[in-house]
């Protein structure tokens, strides 16, 4: 069954410390990832994606991600994490096999971000 | 310019009421989708069209139905409501439904309050 993991509920981190939030997947056929981010009462904002190429991925606002095939894995990472990074990240997937190309999400990790 | 904009932003209404949102954008998107958000910030995908035909229909009670219009605009009309229903509703856009060009825009939301 296709799926997503966030396994953490929320997620730590000093200012201008390295960020990391976590993402697997499962799906069966080739994965197309997204992560996208959500302030306080907004929808959410596309902040990048992996299709096919690098494996890893650059986005907005500094983060990147590295897609990982044996780990099934998509972790979103920023080097120097800011307070305004503080938000919703939702990590979702397409599997390459459904004729919908329907989007599977993630169920979010908020990122707290202490000064 | 907002690029996919939704009415109202607020909804309270009574239990058994019939409600309507509106979605609109201005991204020259074919495809354009209804999302609900819970209280735990879970996200849901409810329907989908492509140039105004429903490509996903997930399993929501028949008192929702979404009416396309035209390519721009999704609207969403929800009879007889019930406490449940209570959520953020989210419209989006994206270019098409497939995976290359799949990252979505996504309104602000609406925030639905049934009492």
């Amino acid at each position: 069954a296709q799926s997503v993991a966030q396994p953490e509920d929320q997620v730590n981190v000093a200012e201008g410390n390295p960020l990391t939030v976590k993402c697997t997947y499962s799906v069966s056929g080739n994965p197309y990832l997204f992560w996208y981010v959500q302030y306080p009462n907004r929808g959410l904002q596309f902040l990048l994606k992996y299709i096919t190429g690098d494996n890893l991925v650059k986005g907005s606002y500094g983060f990147e991600a590295e897609f990982n095939k044996s780990q099934t894995s998509f972790h979103l990472k920023k080097p120097s994490a800011l307070v305004s990074d503080s938000a919703l990240y939702f990590c979702a997937v397409r599997d390459g096999l459904d004729s919908n190309y329907q989007l599977i999400w993630g169920a979010g990790t908020k990122l707290i971000i202490k000064p | 310019d907002t690029a996919v904009s939704q009415t109202p932003k607020y909804l309270v209404t009574q239990m058994g009421n019939d409600k309507s949102i509106k979605c609109e954008q201005n991204l020259g998107h074919d495809t354009m989708y209804w999302y609900k958000q819970d209280s735990k910030k879970f996200l849901k995908i409810m329907f989908s069209y492509n140039n105004k035909e429903l490509i996903i229909n997930e399993t929501v009670p028949n008192r929702f139905s979404p009416k396309s219009p035209d390519k721009a605009h999704l609207n969403l009309h929800i009879n007889s409501l019930e406490l449940g229903d209570s959520a953020v509703y989210f419209c989006a856009s994206s270019q098409d439904h497939s995976p290359n060009n799949s990252p979505l825009h996504f309104g602000n939301g609406t925030r639905l309050t049934v009492t």
